[in-house]
């Protein structure tokens, strides 16, 4: 079966820098979403990619997507102590629901 | 901004008790969900439902487990005879439809603790 996988597992930052977190799956995918958590709460929904398109952008959110090597990566700028959360990436394909991966652990460090 | 509730936000129960959680999805929505996460551990799909009937369900999904939706607006995941192991927060999700650019809503969860 499909399944993301993120990496790192965890990720430890300072205020302003950069943060990429990768996710890597099996199949094809119909889309690829990626919701953030924070701890002990809901699933936020941040972004979607469609298999069609190779990049998006929401604010400080790049998302990348490489079918070819079923592989995203979301990029968060100049990140803010208040991105601390964990990061997953969910794919879905063609109506099947969706798989999401173990996720990244950001900690941003003030 | 519309949103998926959920209640209870945490409950305690015994081995062995039966445990009804309960959610609100949105209400435009037609398609519910229900995913569980261990500590710690990935998100995991456990059923969808649609048009009043389970349209796909996981292995962890099995006879403990049940859904309904008594009413036009509750959406609910029964587990009978609740396990150590069930011990994980609930999340229950919806979306408009299906298909290409669907996005699913979740809540914010109803923590279970069986003891």
């Amino acid at each position: 079966s499909q399944q993301g996988e993120e990496d790192p597992q965890a990720l430890s930052i300072q205020e302003g820098e950069n943060a990429t977190m990768n996710c890597s799956y099996k199949t094809s995918i119909n889309n690829l979403q990626w919701y953030r958590q924070n701890s002990g709460r809901g699933l936020v929904h941040l972004i979607l990619i469609r298999s069609n398109e190779r990049e998006k952008h929401s604010g400080r959110l790049r998302v990348t997507l490489d079918t070819s090597k079923k592989s995203s990566s979301l990029l968060i700028t100049a990140s803010r102590a208040a991105d601390t959360a964990s990061y997953f990436c969910a794919t879905e394909n063609y109506g099947q629901n969706f798989v999401f991966g173990p996720g990244t652990r950001l900690s941003v460090l003030p | 901004e519309p949103e998926v509730t959920q209640t209870p936000s945490h409950q305690v129960t015994q081995m062995g008790q039966e445990v009804i959680l309960r959610c609100v999805p949105i209400s435009n929505h037609l398609y519910f969900y229900w995913y569980r996460q261990i500590l710690g551990q990935k998100v995991e799909f456990l059923v969808s439902f649609y048009n009043n009937e389970i349209s796909e369900k996981s292995e962890i999904f099995d006879d403990q487990f049940s859904v309904e939706r008594p009413d036009g607006s509750n959406f609910t995941l029964k587990i009978r005879s609740t396990k150590l192991e069930d011990s994980a927060m609930y999340f229950c999700a919806s979306s408009p439809r299906t298909g290409t650019g669907n996005t699913i809503y979740f809540g914010e969860g109803s923590w279970l603790t069986v003891v």
